[in-house]
């Protein structure tokens, strides 16, 4: 089956750095990353939807300069989230579909915790 | 505005039958799928229903109702394994999902 790598798995940083996570399909090809945020007890929420080759798609109210994408191969697509504050700390999760079509299910990585102080 | 509505948390003992229901109001249709997360990790998919009726999958099934705009997830023989939350998520008419925010199950011994 479809297998979506994220990583790391777990992050601690401080206020004021950087940090990318990675998302990789291992076993096909991804034309198009979705990437989410998911707060406690809450709803995924797709932040924005990964291109290769060309600009990522933010959905509204995420910061395109605070949250880098880049998805430079067909395998490969990268969050940074820069100048961490507190309030970043979630959990991220990327997910691609291994089918041609717009409806074959998502693969989710299995996400990562990033925990800002 | 689209809408999902699922349960926050349900309750149900081993072996038992338990229902979590999903009703939704979306722009447009284009399927609705089911997912299981565990705590702390990221969703699985379960399955997946564009047409009316019921997908049997084991010891889990689905049904969706287009006309009602309504589906539920039929788990049997729960195991404690079970336990988690169980998402329903709408694909509209751009091909968008649009996702509920997840029923919490509990089993019980």
């Amino acid at each position: 089956g479809a297998v979506v790598s994220q990583h790391p798995s777990r992050v601690i940083c401080k206020s004021g750095t950087s940090v990318k996570i990675e998302c990789r399909s291992l076993d096909f090809q991804a034309t198009t990353m979705f990437w989410y945020r998911q707060f406690p007890k809450k709803s995924l929420m797709l932040m924005a939807t990964s291109n290769e080759g060309s600009k990522a798609t933010y959905e509204q109210g995420v910061e395109k300069d605070k949250f880098l994408i880049n998805h430079a191969s067909l395998t490969l697509s990268t969050l940074t989230v820069t100048s961490t504050h507190p309030e970043d700390s979630s959990f991220y999760i990327c997910s691609a579909r291994d089918g041609g079509w717009d409806n074959s299910p998502l693969h989710f990585g299995n996400g990562t915790r990033l925990t800002v102080t | 505005g689209q809408n999902i509505d699922q349960p926050t948390e349900m309750t149900a003992t081993e072996g038992a039958i338990v229902q979590i229901n999903c009703t939704y109001q979306t722009s447009g249709f284009n399927g609705l799928f089911w997912y299981q997360q565990h705590a702390g990790e990221a969703p699985t998919f379960l399955s997946y229903n564009v047409l009316d009726g019921l997908e049997e999958k084991g010891r889990f099934s689905s049904f969706l109702s287009r006309s009602k705009g309504y589906s539920y997830l039929l788990l049997k023989e729960l195991q404690m394994k079970d336990s988690a939350s169980y998402l329903c998520a709408v694909t509209d008419s751009n091909y968008q999902l649009i996702w509920g925010a997840g029923t919490k199950l509990i089993i019980k011994p």
